[in-house]
């Protein structure tokens, strides 16, 4: 049982450069979230989605953009990346809603953007 | 929006000693509050929660104090290992997410 699995794990773009990160889940979760962690910043939420073809916005959406076409993969995409997007990314997914129900963490993909 | 502050922002203990986070929530309609554990290059690991129907849970050497009146809860880590050196984060119900805090990295010395 693999749980939450991120892909890649390190990725390097320069300034405008597009990529897509990857996230898969095995335990038939309905929710599934992403989130960027920035030293002095905890943990702040970009995307989520409560369901297959659903997708909604969280604190931090600007530059982003999540497609949830597969109930067990969610995709964020960075369309033009910028150095405020260097970070370490996480996703996560839960079988209930977010707010009661324990998240279960991938193990991040760090992005450096020069 | 809900908005959760969690201090310190580091800790350092000695072996055997007691390591205790606080956080503090706006409000909420929701009734789960977790603490997560996470180690450098992981992802962070649910470690315990509550359900402030009770003002206190343990687990092992790792209690959550809860006060709802005044929106606080802390997590006490009794006889703390260098093994609990990682970076917490305390989390409160916001809408339709968990709503985390900014962490503290707690170092335990030998």
């Amino acid at each position: 049982n693999a749980g939450v699995t991120q892909t890649p794990k390190f990725r390097v773009l320069k300034t405008g450069q597009s990529m897509t990160l990857l996230c898969a889940q095995d335990m038939n979760h309905e929710y599934m979230y992403w989130y960027r962690q920035d030293p002095g910043m905890g943990l702040r939420l970009i995307h989520y989605s409560v369901g297959e073809g659903t997708t909604a916005k969280g604190e931090v959406p600007d530059g982003y953009n999540v497609s949830r076409l597969k109930k067990q993969n969610f995709l964020l995409g960075l369309e033009s990346a910028a150095p405020s997007q260097t970070s370490v990314y996480f996703c996560a997914s839960s079988y209930l809603p977010g707010p009661n129900s324990p998240l279960h963490f991938g193990n991040g993909t760090r992005l450096t953007v020069t | 929006q809900q908005q959760v502050k969690q201090s310190p922002q580091s800790l350092i203990v000695q072996k055997g000693g007691i390591s205790i986070i606080n956080c503090a929530y706006e409000n909420t309609a929701f009734d789960y509050f977790p603490w997560y554990q996470q180690f450098p290059g992981k992802g962070p690991a649910l470690l315990i929660a509550i359900r402030p129907d009770v003002s206190e849970k343990k687990e092992g050497r790792f209690t959550i104090s809860f006060n709802k009146s005044a929106k606080q809860f802390s997590l006490h880590i009794m006889d703390s290992q260098p093994g609990d050196s990682a970076t917490y984060f305390c989390a409160a119900p916001g809408f339709q997410k968990l709503v985390f805090g900014t962490g503290t990295r707690l170092l335990v010395s030998p």
